[in-house]
């Protein structure tokens, strides 16, 4: 029962092609988040939703849109890729309450784009 | 412009010693701090928070220490055992944006 799962877990792709990664949540929880980590280790959010709407929009090219079609899943749909997408890509999840603001990440998904 | 840093790539330590992992930030409107440890081809996993009204919280064998002042914060793990071995990312925030701001994460190598 993994709390907050993505598939897939590899996704290895041509310039130019549109994917998309899944995310979802068993949690309970109402914010999802999608970081990025590039080839530097950085991890930097990209996008937040919470209830299923948008919270946080990082500079982040409108090639990329989240889509939360309920507050226990945060998908992100990657068009027109670029090399330079290439990077593990992490869900996580959040609920506010009691002055906590841990995250809960999942395993990431490692995109290549050839 | 990095607003947390952790100037150290790498640090090793014997089994049973002290680890003590650090973690700079530049940001005064941070109020929050958070360690997470990170294992090859996993996601990060929470480690310990603390909040700025406090300089230390504790969990078990880990202490993480709050110096306001000197905006740095540190990591404490004793005794420190092989399977701690990871990569431990610092992460701050500042309100109840949601948004973490992370460090470029330490390797921590513990040798039995």
């Amino acid at each position: 029962d993994t709390a907050v799962s993505q598939t897939p877990k590899y996704l290895v792709t041509q310039m130019g092609n549109d994917k998309s990664i899944k995310c979802e949540q068993n949690l309970g929880h109402d914010t999802m988040y999608w970081y990025k980590q590039d080839s530097k280790k950085f991890l930097k959010i990209m996008f937040s939703y919470n209830n299923k709407e948008l919270i946080i929009n990082e500079t982040v090219p409108n090639r990329f849109s989240p889509k939360s079609p309920d507050k226990a899943h945060l998908n992100l749909h990657i068009n027109s890729l670029e090399l330079g997408d290439s990077a593990v890509y992490f869900c996580a999840s959040s609920q506010e309450g009691l002055g906590r603001r841990e995250q809960f990440f999942g395993p990431g998904t490692r995109l290549t784009v050839l | 412009d990095q607003q947390v840093k952790q100037n150290s790539p790498s640090l090793s330590v014997q089994e049973g010693r002290i680890s003590i992992l650090n973690c700079d930030y530049t940001n005064s409107m941070f109020d929050y701090f958070l360690w997470y440890k990170k294992y090859p081809a996993e996601g990060p996993t929470f480690l310990i928070s603390i909040s700025s009204i406090k300089d230390k919280n504790e969990d078990g064998r880990f202490t993480v220490f709050l110096n306001k002042s000197a905006k740095h914060l540190s990591l404490h793990i004793v005794p420190s055992q092989p399977g701690d071995s990871a990569v431990y990312f610092c992460a701050a925030s500042a309100g109840n944006t949601g948004k973490l701001i992370f460090g470029q994460g330490t390797t921590l190598q513990v040798k039995p």
